[in-house]
């Protein structure tokens, strides 16, 4: 089965500019995550999606973040105006909520370097 | 949410076995405790999960003692290949899947 799609793979931008994240999870899957990831640390989790509501985005900065997951299956994730403390990989999972355990299946992530 | 704690770092030598210990001391009845791998450049892998005791898949084991405060990983007969970060995560369902900072892993030849 195709795995969690991800892109851009990498973005340069300078600060103050705009960028914008597309994730498609694996079919079927109900439960949408982005994560951020900053080099040496672990995956920090920004927002979670359930179908197409948000489950908790208590993490996100919500002044320059923001997520959109329509029609419960793709997922945006934008950055304006991007700071240079946003350099990061942002990683993308989803999993099938209606399983107990909760295995989450991730992207390949995009790298964004804000100059 | 249970937190866990787990080393920052471990050395270890091609062909030995190497086991990851994470404690896990407010873990909630109805918590699993899942292991995650991160190669550099790659999102993090699902390698095992378990509630209690032992569970063995073609990667790894996970022993879980009885009061479930603590889990190892064993990776057997590592290789160069296994460098790489393991995250030790507990939780139920997909609800808010937190990682800490994992252990970072260097095998050597």
């Amino acid at each position: 089965e195709a795995g969690v799609a991800q892109s851009p793979r990498y973005k340069i931008i300078e600060k103050r500019q705009s960028v914008a994240f597309w994730c498609n999870p694996i079919s079927g899957h109900a439960t949408l995550y982005w994560y951020q990831q900053i080099l040496g640390q672990g995956p920090k989790l920004l927002i979670q999606f359930q179908n197409n509501g948000v489950v908790d985005d208590s993490q996100l900065p919500k002044d320059r973040f923001s997520a959109e997951r329509l029609k419960g299956v793709d997922s945006t994730l934008k950055i304006q105006p991007a700071k240079l403390e946003d350099s990061a990989v942002y990683l993308c999972a989803s999993s099938l909520a209606a399983r107990n355990t909760g295995e989450l299946f991730f992207g390949e992530g995009s790298r964004l370097t804000v100059l | 949410l249970a937190k866990t704690t787990q080393p920052i770092s471990m050395d270890s030598y091609e062909g030995q076995e190497v086991n990851i210990t994470c404690s896990h001391n407010n873990i909630a009845t109805n918590d699993y405790i899942t292991w995650y791998q991160q190669f550099p450049s790659q999102g993090p892998r699902f390698i095992i999960q378990g509630y209690k005791t032992k569970v063995t898949n073609e990667v790894a084991s996970l022993f879980i003692p009885a009061d479930r405060k603590s889990s190892t990983l064993s990776l057997p007969r590592v290789s160069l290949s296994d460098t790489a970060v393991y995250y030790c995560l507990v939780g139920y369902r997909d609800d808010k899947i937190i990682f800490g900072k994992g252990t970072r892993l260097h095998i050597l030849p």
